[in-house]
């Protein structure tokens, strides 16, 4: 069974960039063609499609979000990344890493972020 | 982009009893619909995809249907352990994949 766990900083300074990491265990990420995906809960809001990234590295953004995101992949390390710059207090929240394209199949516990100065 | 709309916000239900959710979505997502649960502090747990498939491991308590705009999760002989917030999901049009606000059901 597929595992995973975000991992970064819980506080942001406004404009500043926010880094997370997901770390994938009970598989590699190398064993088969993944999709791999962000999704975020803003305080008192429902849940926000991110982005995903697949294994070859190809990306697809929610265009509300697209000019500040960045999403990598590191299949030797069986981890990938999100960087989210220039934040605000509106990206404050929890993000969660979740596997699949379309629907997610496996996610992680989440991480909560802060931005506050 | 597409707008999934849930009601009940909450739903109180006794133990034993059926619970019926309701997801309305702004155009017509076929039935490229998930459901998922959500306890605090823990992963959020597919329970249904393509609007009416059960997700690996689930139990047949949950079911899905609906095509089109409309869509449901029905949970029969809910358990204390059902208590969650619930999602659904569309992934028919994008960019970008939207959810609805979430039901909290609680059983007691």
């Amino acid at each position: 069974q597929v595992q995973l766990q975000e991992s970064g900083p819980g506080l942001v300074k406004p404009s500043q960039t926010l880094s997370l990491t997901c770390s994938v265990s009970g598989g590699s990420m190398s064993s088969g063609a993944f999709y791999w995906s962000w999704i975020r809960q803003q305080p008192r809001k429902g849940l926000e499609w991110i982005g995903y990234i697949y294994d070859s590295g190809n990306t697809h953004y929610n265009p509300s979000l697209k000019s500040r995101v960045v999403m990598s992949v590191d299949a030797s390390k069986n981890e990938f990344s999100l960087k989210v710059k220039s934040v605000t207090a509106a990206d404050t929240g929890r993000y969660y890493c979740a596997r699949g394209q379309f629907w997610f199949a496996n996610w992680g516990q989440g991480t909560l972020v802060t931005v506050s100065s | 982009e597409i707008v999934m709309t849930q009601s009940p916000a909450t739903l109180s239900v006794s133990p034993g009893e059926r619970a019926t959710l309701s997801c309305r979505a702004s155009q017509s997502v076929t039935t490229n619909v998930a459901w998922y649960q959500h306890k605090p502090g823990l992963a959020p747990r597919v329970l249904i995809h393509g609007a009416s498939t059960r997700a690996s491991g689930i139990p047949a308590r949950f079911s899905g249907s609906g095509s089109g705009t409309e869509f449901t999760l029905t949970i029969t002989s809910l358990l204390s352990e059902d208590s969650a917030v619930y999602y659904c999901q569309q992934y028919n049009n994008w960019p970008p994949w939207t959810f609805g606000q979430g039901t909290k059901v609680e059983v007691k």
